[in-house]
């Protein structure tokens, strides 16, 4: 079955740092999306990526999908401690298979 | 617009037990996803349904079951609860499901199984 994988599993940057978590899939998907989950909470959602080659911005947030809709990954310029959390990106293959896949994370601890 | 609600939010149940838990979507949202959520293997996963009916399944077993009322409304339940259940389940809706679109989250009920 579909399979996300999701690097590095942990990363702990000085506030101030950037951070990048990637995610790759077994198969092609159809769409993308990253989910913040801050530590005791539930998964948010931040976007979700459709067109092979996008790349989306939120601030500080940066969001790209491979040209070959595959892998896809999350860039965080000058992390502040807010940014605390695990990222998590969940991709979805099309067909009648109704569900999104979900990598295992990544948890972000940022040092003030 | 009030959120995803689950109940009960934290419970404690022995082996061989069962557990019913349950899913409010948000007004509207007729999909109902439930996860499985553990600190070594994320989110898992367990069933979507739309307007009643399931419309896929993950890879666990039988004892863990699920339906969806009229009202959009879910629940899942777990019979002969094992160890290994103790968990975060989250429950998440949103508007059509199919794996697009955002998805909801509630706050999850955690399980724990003596």
């Amino acid at each position: 079955g579909q399979q996300v994988m999701q690097i590095p599993q942990y990363q702990h940057v000085q506030e101030g740092e950037d951070f990048t978590t990637y995610c790759n899939s077994s198969t092609t998907l159809s769409n993308i999306q990253w989910y913040k989950q801050r530590p005791g909470g539930h998964p948010v959602f931040l976007i979700q990526l459709v067109k092979s080659g996008e790349v989306k911005k939120q601030k500080r947030l940066t969001f790209q999908f491979g040209e070959a809709k595959k892998n896809s990954s999350l860039h965080i310029t000058a992390t502040q401690t807010t940014d605390v959390g695990t990222y998590f990106c969940a991709g979805y293959s099309g067909g009648s298979n109704y569900k999104l896949t979900f990598g295992k994370g990544t948890l972000l601890t940022v040092n003030p | 617009k009030a959120g995803v609600t689950q109940t009960p939010r934290y419970l404690i149940k022995t082996r061989g037990q069962q557990v019913t838990l349950s899913c409010s979507p948000i007004s509207g949202h007729r999909s109902v996803s439930w996860y499985q959520q553990t600190p070594g293997q994320g989110l898992q996963f367990l069933f979507e349904y739309f307007s009643e009916t399931q419309r896929n399944k993950g890879n666990f077993p039988g004892r863990f079951s699920g339906r969806q009322f009229s009202n959009s409304r879910s629940e899942m339940n777990v019979s002969t609860l094992e160890l290994g259940d103790s968990a975060l389940y989250l429950c998440a809706s949103s508007l059509v499901g199919r794996g697009t679109g955002e998805l909801f989250f509630g706050e999850g009920s955690r399980l724990t199984v003596l």
